[in-house]
């Protein structure tokens, strides 16, 4: 959905560094969803903000969510290998329809043993 | 059992054939989804069955046929597709509304047209 921003859109790292990925909406999110796919593969659930200023943590994943700029950034801490694939936000956008449930543009991590 | 299952997980057809694709949950879920996913891009909404109504349908040709026999299952029927309906198609379930709850994927069906 153009509606869902992501960047960068691809990112290359050294394995052992940081980096964060972006997801900014121009619609009121109604929750925020983070899922990893695998090139080809389905989707695998990473984690879901509902509340502004909502922050989880998952093994060296953390996400949070910033209500009021339409704004979600997801951190990955000490990067490995492992951690490569896409990232995609996903979100339900505008108030009519509760399935309307779209996918930001994506980003590509590639993480450099 | 927290899976969805799509089946087949690889299909090549011609343009004048009819297949169909399959999916199906046992997670108790009342939504279900159909995406399109074509290579280095995000998947695309399709189609939307809420209590195996069609509340969605975003403005998807009629070569695509979406099908909800009961709430367990969901169907994609495909008849006179294009080489360009080449993609990853995925479906998904949710509980109901995905503002609460999260959409589990199934691993999708790749399809060639030739």
């Amino acid at each position: 959905s153009q509606e869902l921003e992501q960047s960068p859109q691809s990112l290359i790292v050294q394995e052992g560094k940081n980096l964060t990925i972006n997801c900014t909406s121009s619609k009121t999110l109604y929750g925020l969803y983070w899922y990893k796919q695998k090139y080809g593969e389905g989707l695998i659930f990473l984690m879901m903000l509902q509340k502004g200023g909502e922050e989880k943590s998952h093994e060296k994943i953390t996400a949070k969510l910033d209500e009021k700029k339409q704004q979600s950034s997801l951190h990955i801490t000490a990067s490995q290998p492992s951690h490569a694939g896409i990232y995609l936000c996903g979100a339900v956008l505008g108030g009519y329809n509760f399935n309307k449930f779209y996918f930001g543009s994506g980003t590509k991590l590639n993480v450099k043993p | 059992d927290t899976e969805v299952t799509q089946t087949p997980k690889h299909l090549v057809m011609g343009m004048t054939n009819k297949k169909s694709l399959k999916c199906e949950q046992h997670m108790g879920h009342r939504a279900m989804y159909w995406y399109k996913q074509k290579a280095k891009k995000p998947p695309e909404l399709m189609f939307v069955y809420s209590y195996e109504k069609l509340s969605i349908n975003e403005s998807v040709p009629s070569r695509f046929s979406p099908e909800c026999p009961n709430s367990s299952l969901l169907n994609l029927h495909l008849h006179a597709l294009q080489p360009e309906d080449s993609a990853l198609y995925l479906c998904a379930s949710s509980q109901d509304r995905p503002t609460n709850e999260k959409l589990f994927f199934g691993s999708g069906t790749q399809l060639s047209v030739l």
